[in-house]
């Protein structure tokens, strides 16, 4: 069965503290995604890798930086976090090729910056 | 620029009639849509696809449309549950790695 697992469900940290989230998935996908969902904006894209070592920005990937030093492994880092920052992070993979489109997606972290 | 619009933020409909969702974009020539559910708490989860030329999907209770001219998706749940009740989102793919760009989904209820 496939599965995507994210390290922490619930988090809360300080205004200026550097943020880990990590994110693991067990299908060896190649693509693998950071989204953050707010309500009324959706799900939005920050950043993606399509292979070890490569990173990609997606649509808001100011105060967000990523690594992927392992292919089931896609971290997420808040260099200095912030209140604005205070949302729910979601990870998902996928493989290439037609008729693997489908998104798997983690349980999501709710972190709240105080 | 891209954007997709679900064009209801909430729906309510009495247990066994038909929910329809919709979900219209511009700016995009997308390969195929998406369509995900999502329960409060929890990540989404993909439900149908459908590609550009395709006109209609069919999963057990949900079907799916897709009409590249007038740029719509729309979203069936035939005989609803209070068990569908969840909030449904659209997504379109883009680039080489198929980012999914989402619409805001729509929460939808469904009254015994």
């Amino acid at each position: 069965d496939v599965k995507v697992t994210q390290s922490s469900r619930y988090l809360v940290k300080r205004t200026g503290e550097k943020v880990f989230l990590e994110c693991v998935q067990d299908m060896d996908h190649e693509n693998m995604f950071w989204y953050r969902q707010d309500p009324g904006l959706g799900l939005r894209l920050i950043y993606f890798s399509y292979d070890v070592k490569m990173k990609e920005k997606g649509d808001i990937p100011e105060g967000y930086s990523v690594s992927r030093e392992k292919k089931e492994r896609f971290s997420l880092i808040l260099e200095s976090a912030s209140t604005n920052q205070t949302s729910m992070y979601l990870c998902a993979s996928t493989a290439p090729g037609e008729g693997l489109e489908t998104q798997y997606f983690g349980p999501g972290t709710r972190l709240l910056v105080l | 620029s891209q954007k997709i619009e679900q064009n209801s933020e909430a729906l309510n409909i009495q247990e066994g009639k038909t929910a329809t969702l919709t979900c219209n974009y511009t700016n995009y020539s997308p390969a195929y849509l998406q369509w995900y559910r999502q329960d409060p708490g929890r990540g989404p989860v993909f439900l149908l696809l459908i590609r550009e030329n395709e006109k209609e999907k069919r999963k057990e209770r949900l079907k799916v449309t897709f009409d590249t001219t007038l740029k719509q998706s729309l979203f069936h749940i035939t005989a609803s549950q209070p068990a569908d009740s969840a909030t449904y989102l659209c997504a379109l793919a883009r680039g080489s790695a198929r980012q999914l760009t989402f619409g805001s989904g729509t929460q939808l209820t469904v009254l015994p």
